[in-house]
Parts: structure tokens; sequence; C-alpha cells
């Protein structure tokens, strides 16, 4: 069965430096997603980044990236710039590639930007 | 954008009551799945529904039951609530795209608390 983890239950950076949060995950297939995703407090859980693990090339949107050691099976999430926005629970997550199942979440990891 | 709507954002039940949980999605989603939320477990999946009609049990179903009648509801049914299912409990739905499921889309979520 595949597992999630997520070492880091809390974390902070100052506002304009970059984090770094840690995921690590199990699995035997070859084909299958990543997400890393966002929940604000008290509000909605959304998407921020997807990357396919057939894809060396690191995911990026905008300010968020990841750094993908497939070998490793290690995911990390990399914030730049760090905005008071960016408060929030991140959750990371694995999907195989096929239809018909489950995404796994991990613990998640509690993040607070300070002024 | 996708829109996924629960039914309540607070919620206060007794035990032993049948409580029900709505969930609705605008965007003819294929998937649709129940979680609850709890604090250092991340989401576990309750149910999901890969189409009308169908369900399949997630990794924590005991005490739950969900039902799917049409393509864009998807209802989870606590049978005679009891105060270990006092949690966040969130709702999300997910397109099909060949043999691959898409990201998930989450709903505001439900904060049910069984007194």
């Amino acid at each position: 069965a595949q597992t999630v983890t997520q070492s880091q239950p809390e974390m902070s950076v100052q506002e304009a430096e970059t984090v770094t949060l840690s995921c690590t995950y199990d699995t035997s297939e070859s084909n299958y997603y990543l997400f890393w995703y966002k929940q604000p407090p008290s509000r909605q859980m959304i998407l921020v980044i997807r990357q396919e693990a057939y894809k060396q090339q690191n995911a990026t949107e905008n300010r968020f990236s990841v750094n993908f050691q497939k070998a490793a099976k290690s995911f990390s999430l990399k914030i730049s710039d760090s905005q008071l926005g960016d408060t929030a629970m991140y959750f990371c997550a694995f999907m195989k590639q096929t239809s018909y199942d489950k995404v796994i979440f991990g613990p998640g990891t509690s993040l607070s930007v300070i002024p | 954008d996708v829109k996924v709507t629960q039914s309540s954002r607070y919620l206060v039940k007794r035990t032993g009551e049948k409580v029900f949980l709505e969930c609705v999605q605008d965007m003819d989603h294929e998937n649709m799945f129940w979680y609850r939320q709890d604090p250092g477990l991340g989401l576990r999946l309750i149910y999901f529904s890969y189409d009308v009609k169908m369900k399949e049990k997630g990794d924590i179903p005991e005490g739950y039951s969900v039902s799917r009648e049409k393509k864009e509801r998807f209802s989870l049914i606590l049978e005679s609530a009891s105060t270990n299912q006092t949690s966040m409990y969130l709702c999300a739905s997910s397109s099909r795209q060949g043999y691959s499921n898409q990201p998930q889309h989450f709903g505001d979520g439900t904060r049910l608390s069984i007194l």
C-alpha cells in the first residue's frame, strides 16, 4: 500500500524568505502523480502544484516549485518570497496513474508566515 | 471554476441521531469523495464514487454510508452518530480523462460536532 509522510508538523518562515516543506512517499508503482494542496485557515483546500512521475523536469507555479527525486521517493515544496497569504496547512498527496483509484494524503504541515 | 458545495459549514447533532451531509458539484465530474480531517492524521477517505449509484469503501467506512442517486450529488450518512465522529468532513470531486483521474476539487468542509 502507498503511504505519504510529512515529517514537519509545523514550520514558520519570515515574510519574503524561502521555505521548503518535505514529503516522502512509498510505492512500488512506476507511473503516478504527486500533488501539493494548500488549506488556508477556515478556507477551501486548493491545488498548489502537480507533478507527473514520468516527467523528469520539476514542476513550477509562480513562487511555488518542487524538487522531485523519484529514486529517493521524495517530493519537497519550495515557496519563494513567502507572503502572509501562504499561511496554511499544506498536504502532500499521491495518486496512482489509473482510474478508479484514490488519492493518499500525508498528515500535513502547518506553515506560518511571520510578518 | 469548479464549484463543490457542502450543505452546512457547521453542524451540531446528538449521539444516536441519523445525520446527512450533502455535497453538490457543478462540473459534471464522474468521481466524488468524502473525507474526514483530523489534526495530525491528515485526510482519511471514507467513501468514494466513480459513477451514479456506484460506491467504494475508503479507509474508514465503518459507521458511515453514502448515496449517489444523481451525478452531481453525493451524500454521506452517519447511521447512528457517535462522539468519535466529531470531525471536519470534506467533500471532493474530480473528472476522469481516459484512464487517469484529474486533481480533486474540494468543498469548504462541514465541521460536525456530536454531543
